[in-house]
């Protein structure tokens, strides 16, 4: 079956610091994965999806097969990064697509 | 710039009413989502449409229906409301995945909050 895990609820992390949020999958075929980020009183919207291999805002991800992970990086947190993260899969032929109950990122001053 | 249209940004309703929720996206997506968003579970799928009139059951089907008469508007229709669906319903809309890497982004509505008494 589908899933996402995202094992952390809550992260708070000094601004400055790395980020890392953690993002582990489960599906038997050839998945695609995204990062979609909620900023207090806005709409979800996409941050980053795997096969675009791009930074965004100063984050990335790399999908690990072998560890069915996609962990979100960012080497120097800030405080607009303050915001509810969402890992997400869908799949080749499968429009659905599934998300993780989120990790709540606050960067501390 | 995309639009994915929630009616109502906030509803009450009594335990028992039937609710409308009602979504309209103008990029002529053929894939149509409702989910749900609560604290600590993410966002649930409730249902899913992959063209006029067809649907699929989510993770959270029980106590919802929808409708798809239209490829622009996606329905969920709560029959009988009940105090646990309290919670914020959140519509998007996507254009298919056609092979592996060539990708798509799901585009959100805003969110309507709905509190059942």
């Amino acid at each position: 079956a589908q899933r996402v895990t995202q094992p952390e609820k809550l992260l708070s992390v000094f601004k400055g610091a790395p980020v890392e949020l953690k993002c582990n999958y489960s599906y038997s075929g050839s998945p695609e994965l995204f990062w979609y980020v909620q900023y207090s009183r806005q709409r979800l919207q996409l941050l980053l999806r795997h096969i675009s291999r791009e930074s965004i805002k100063g984050f990335t991800a790399d999908l690990n097969k072998g560890e069915t992970s996609f962990h979100l990086k960012k080497p120097f947190a800030q405080e607009e990064d303050s915001a509810m993260y969402y890992c997400a899969l869908s799949g080749v032929g499968d429009d659905k697509i599934i998300f993780g109950k989120g990790t709540r990122l606050h960067i501390l001053p | 710039d995309v639009k994915v249209t929630q009616s109502s940004r906030y509803l009450v309703k009594r335990t028992g009413e039937k609710v409308f929720l009602e979504c309209v996206q103008d990029m002529d997506h053929e894939n149509m989502f409702w989910y749900r968003q609560d604290p600590g579970l993410g966002l649930r799928l409730i249902y899913f449409s992959y063209d006029v009139k067809m649907k699929e059951k989510g993770d959270i089907p029980e106590g919802y229906s929808v409708s798809r008469e239209k490829k622009e508007r996606f329905s969920l229709i709560l029959e009988s409301a009940s105090t646990n669906q309290t919670s914020m319903y959140l519509c998007a809309s996507t254009s298919p995945r056609t092979s592996a890497g060539s990708g798509n982004t799901i585009y959100f509505g805003e969110g309507s909050w709905l509190t059942v008494v």
